[in-house]
């Protein structure tokens, strides 16, 4: 199956830095990719689309301007934790869309643990 | 908002067969049903997806009931690192997923 990598895969970092997280796609090229967060014991939650080329789409309740997201190319997807707080502290996960003719399936990354101190 | 409900919690014994129910009864004619599994700590491993017809592969059956409102997961036989939460999704037009609570399946030995 495609494979989709991310990095890193823990981070730990102070309160009020910024902290960015890298999606590839590694052998497949992905037009759209998506970000997910996951707190403990809960299910993921869908963050945003990012297309490539264009500007992300955020679900409700989603600060884009605190979860910068940019799709640069068509194997990499990048999310940017603005000034991070405690409360940002989750497992961060990313997918990329396979292209058609591949059932157009979502492949997702093994995932980001990011804690805020 | 998630378009599927699962029960919480199921157990199978290893070199059983585990179905996994889920409902998707708002599910339009042209939405995809999608199995997952995450094993902790893990990113969501694709099992199967279908549209109308019943699938198979390697890992899974899938079964969708004739109206589409619901639909099973058959792991044939089942073997402890099986042991899993397991989500059923379906997708929606923009192709994206919005995930339910899933099901934590637990093999038992």
């Amino acid at each position: 199956g495609a494979v989709v990598s991310q990095h890193p895969s823990w981070v730990i970092c102070k309160s009020g830095t910024s902290v960015k997280i890298e999606c590839r796609s590694l052998d497949f090229q992905a037009t759209t990719m998506f970000w997910y967060r996951q707190f403990p014991k809960q299910s993921l939650m869908l963050m945003a689309t990012s297309n490539e080329g264009s500007k992300a789409t955020y679900e409700q309740g989603v600060e884009k301007d605190k979860f910068l997201i940019n799709h640069a190319s068509l194997t990499l997807s990048t999310l940017t934790v603005t000034s991070a707080h405690p409360e940002d502290s989750s497992f961060y996960i990313c997918s990329a869309r396979a292209p058609r003719g591949a059932g157009e399936t979502q492949y997702f990354g093994p995932g980001t643990r990011l804690l805020v101190l | 908002d998630a378009k599927t409900t699962q029960p919480p919690s199921m157990d199978c014994a290893e070199g059983r067969a585990a179905n996994l129910p889920c409902n998707h009864s708002t599910i339009s004619g042209n939405e995809y049903v999608y199995w997952y599994r995450q094993i902790h700590s893990q990113g969501p491993q694709y099992i199967i997806h279908g549209l109308k017809n019943n699938e198979t592969n390697e890992m899974a059956s899938l079964i969708i009931t004739e109206d589409r409102k619901s639909s099973t997961l058959i792991l044939p036989h089942a073997t402890l690192r099986d042991t899993a939460v397991y989500y059923c999704i379906v997708r929606v037009a923009g192709n994206q997923f919005y995930f339910g609570t899933g099901t934590s399946l637990t093999v038992i030995p």
